[in-house]
Order: structure tokens, then sequence, then C-alpha cells
């Protein structure tokens, strides 16, 4: 059964700086991976999204990676704001059951 | 407006009192989830359903009922609901080509007193 670990469980930086969230899952064999944006008591908001065969992915500040060798992927947010701060959630679906498997999320906190 | 929904939003009910949350999607997609989500346990599914007339068990199915008689609703009961079951719920669908590019629904924050 695939396990989703994010590392660390919680994140607090000051405003401007480059930060990056780990994602490990157990099982390789995965379909894609998604990462989540969400904002207390409400919905997630998809970021990116990486199929299996892509390395990145990249929108605006953020930049996904994916190695699915080493089972890890990585959250990059360049000069982070006050308004970056949130819980972000890392998702695998695994090939074969296409329903994802969340990680329990990093809260990040980026404070002026 | 793609999008999922969900009602009813906040509710407050009491043990034992059979409810229903509703589901639906626009989007026209095959694959629909349950989560419920726990400060602490992160996000857990509790059923899904890969199409209309198929569901499956997710990860914490115990005193939830779901049905899928039609292709955009996904309804998620609770019978006997218990205070166990206070927890905030989503719901997510994805199409069959993209199965792990979930879209969520806004959620319900469900107290049982």
């Amino acid at each position: 059964k695939q396990e989703v670990t994010q590392i660390p469980a919680a994140l607090s930086v000051p405003e401007g700086e480059n930060l990056v969230l780990n994602c490990s899952f157990t099982d390789s064999a995965i379909y894609n991976l998604q990462w989540f944006r969400q904002d207390p008591g409400k919905g997630l908001t998809s970021l990116l999204l990486i199929q299996s065969s892509q390395r990145e992915q990249t929108s605006g500040r953020l930049n996904a990676s994916l190695d699915k060798s080493s089972g890890r992927s990585t959250l990059y947010i360049a000069a982070s704001q006050p308004g970056d701060s949130a819980t972000y959630l890392c998702a695998v679906t695994s090939g074969g059951s296409y329903i994802p498997t969340f990680g329990r999320g990093t809260s990040l906190i980026v404070h002026p | 407006e793609a999008q999922v929904t969900q009602n009813p939003r906040y509710l407050i009910t009491v043990t034992g009192k059979k409810l229903t949350v509703t589901c639906s999607q626009n989007m026209n997609h095959e694959y629909m989830s349950w989560y419920r989500q726990d400060p602490g346990l992160g996000l857990r599914q509790i059923y899904y359903s890969m199409n209309v007339e198929v569901t499956d068990k997710g990860d914490v199915p115990e005193g939830y009922k779901v049905s899928r008689k039609e292709k955009r609703n996904f309804p998620l009961i609770l019978e006997s609901p218990s205070p166990n079951q206070t927890s905030l719920y989503f719901c997510a669908s994805s199409t069959r080509d993209t199965p792990g590019e979930q879209y969520f629904g806004p959620g319900t924050r469900l107290t049982v007193t």
C-alpha cells in the first residue's frame, strides 16, 4: 500500500525566503503526483500536477520536481510572501488504483 | 464554470439522526470520491466510485454509505451519525483520462453532538 510522507510538518520563514517542501512515497510505480494548497477550513486548490513521465512542472513562483526512482518530490517556492501561508498537501496516484494517497501536509507560515 | 459542489456547507446534528451530504460535479467526470479531514490525521478516503453503479470502500468506510445512480452525483449518507464522525468532509472528482488530477468541492463541516 502506498504511503506518503511530508517533511517538515510545519515551517515558519520570513518573507522573501526561497523554500523547499518535501514529499516522499514508498511505491515508485506511480501514475502522477499532485501538489495542493489548503487555507484553514477551506477546500483544496490544485497547484501543480506532475505525470509519471515528467521530471518537473512550473507555475509562477512554484516549481515541483519528481524523482520516481528515489520516491521523492519537492515543491520549491521562490521569494515567499505572507499570502503563501497555508497548508501544502502532496497526493500520489499509484498505477492501477487511480485513487490518490495524501500526505498529512506541511503547514507554512510566512511572516512579514 | 467547471466545479464540484457540496451541500450543506455546515451542519450541526444530533447522534442517530440520519443525514445526507450531497455532491455534484458538472465536468462529466467518471471518478468521484469522499474524504474526511481531521487534525493530525490528514485526508482519509471514505468511499470512491469509478463510474455509475460502481462504488468501493476507501480507508475509513465504517458508518458511511454512498450511492452513484447518476454520473454527476455522489451523495454521502450517514445512517446513524455519532460524535466521532464530526469532521470536515470533501468530495472530489476526476476523469478516467487523468485520474490523479482531482477537483475538490468546498467542504462540509459536520458536527455531531
